[in-house]
């Protein structure tokens, strides 16, 4: 959707092993969002970027951290993935007076 | 700090009635706002916005919202629901004009599930 490709789209992984995901935007957005969707809580923001290398917390941070090194890509790892990190996951990309456009999501489940 | 409630976690109507989903937010500085639908298992739509401009938006498939500052609101309405609405609703708030690192941070309300009814 408008140039936000996630992946990879579907993973299972196993309890305590890394996982890296990758958000890639072709619009050279300014900030860039990841979100955790769970039944009944709606989006809730992990981290955030409002720039090459500026990165910030959401209210759900704990157990991931993120990397900016170029505008067009944003990645998430689970350092240590547990069960209760199985989740849909989706990346976000916006400018300063623009929608945020969506990437379409990433499965993930840890067993 | 910002933050958004939805004020019916479920709503259910009839095909042909009207639809209205309801959204408070709160923001220390102008916000942009926007809703967002979702259908099962599928990604996020961008339905409308408002950025400052005018107040009452209208969006795809019929859609409007009206920001209202002096309640702090921007509810959704549809004159007349349809059977493909059937969905999740997101209300967000986005920082428009702030200083500091909170600018452009997006905040999701907790999702209206609309269920439509023949």
């Amino acid at each position: 959707d408008a140039g936000i490709t996630q992946s990879p789209r579907h993973k299972v992984t196993e309890t305590g092993t890394p996982v890296t995901l990758r958000c890639h935007q072709t619009e050279n957005h300014r900030y860039m969002y990841w979100y955790r969707q769970d039944p009944g809580h709606g989006l809730r923001l992990i981290h955030y970027s409002y720039g090459v290398k500026d990165t910030d917390k959401g209210e759900v941070s704990d157990g991931y951290s993120v990397s900016r090194s170029k505008t067009e890509d944003f990645l998430l790892t689970l350092e240590s993935a547990t069960s209760s990190q199985t989740s849909v996951y989706f990346c976000a990309a916006t400018g300063a007076n623009t929608e945020a456009f969506f990437g379409q999501g990433t499965r993930l489940t840890v067993v | 700090a910002q933050s958004v409630t939805q004020l019916d976690s479920h709503v259910s109507v009839s095909e042909g009635t009207p639809v209205l989903l309801r959204c408070n937010y709160s923001s220390s500085y102008s916000p942009s706002l926007f809703w967002y639908v979702q259908h099962p298992n599928k990604g996020l739509q961008l339905l409308l916005k408002y950025t400052s401009a005018a107040t009452l938006v209208k969006g795809i498939n019929g859609f409007e919202a009206e920001f209202k500052k002096s309640e702090t609101s921007f509810h959704l309405t549809k004159p007349s629901a349809h059977m493909s609405d059937a969905a999740e609703y997101f209300c967000v708030v986005k920082v428009a004009n702030a200083g500091g690192t909170s600018y452009g941070k997006l905040t999701f309300g907790q999702g209206t599930i609309l269920t439509v009814h023949p």
